[in-house]
């Protein structure tokens, strides 16, 4: 396995479901992010962990709750969605705490709420 | 709060043609990084091409270059003898240059869909 991978590629799940996204980097990464893609917006930041500690949340509604336990794994659990969260979830990692490093993103999970 | 625009939702052109994508940014930073994107049918983002605005010249990848005009805030994608594998959309991303962890996010463009014809 090489980059960033994401599992699993496509989630269909009802409102009152509970399941979880995973994300995983091979590159010796320090940093992991969480976007959201949905058609015709810009990509949505909805969570940054840096050395497994998380720095930044915009205001991401709680039924997203991410989990990093290591620095090369992430999590989004996912409870009680609502049908405008369907959308394509894209994890990415970067190098290093500081300076701008480029973001590698994986495949995506393209998730729909019915 | 920083912004991106990309003014062209859809461009298309014939194989082997040159291709421009515009971006402009909004910004009151002095010290940033601008990138542009690509996002196949296959959904992968994968990085194209990384611009440090305080570097004056213009960064090449291949047949990727850019325009970086930092007084217009432009930040063109030039794809030169373009090829069916460059069919995807296109990105525009900025980050700010500041040092402390945390503070430095992508924001995203709406992207712009190119399409090579055959």
């Amino acid at each position: 396995e090489t980059g960033v991978t994401q599992t699993p590629r496509h989630l269909v799940m009802g409102m009152t479901n509970k399941k979880s996204l995973k994300c995983e980097q091979h590159l010796g990464h320090n940093a992991m992010y969480w976007y959201k893609q949905s058609a015709k917006k810009p990509l949505e930041l909805m969570f940054v962990y840096s050395l497994e500690e998380r720095v930044e949340n915009n205001s991401v509604p709680s039924r997203f709750s991410p989990e990093c336990p290591n620095s090369s794994h992430l999590f989004l659990h996912l409870h009680t969605l609502q049908p405008e969260d369907s959308a394509l979830y894209l994890c990415a990692s970067s190098q290093g705490q500081t300076i701008q490093e480029t973001q590698y993103f994986g495949p995506g999970t393209r998730l729909l709420v019915l | 709060a920083q912004t991106v625009t990309q003014s062209q939702p859809e461009m298309s052109v014939q194989e082997a043609e040159t291709v421009t994508l515009s971006c402009t940014y909004d910004t009151s930073e002095n010290n940033y990084y601008l990138f542009w994107y690509k996002q196949p049918p296959s959904r992968q983002m994968i990085l194209v091409i990384r611009q440090e605005a305080y570097k004056q010249q213009n960064a090449t990848e291949n047949r990727f270059s850019v325009n970086f005009q930092k007084a217009a805030k432009s930040f063109s994608l030039k794809i030169s003898d373009s090829q069916l594998g460059d069919t995807a959309m296109y990105f525009c991303a900025f980050m700010t240059g500041r040092s402390n962890f945390g503070n430095e996010k992508l924001t995203f463009g709406t992207g712009t869909r190119l399409t090579i014809i055959p």
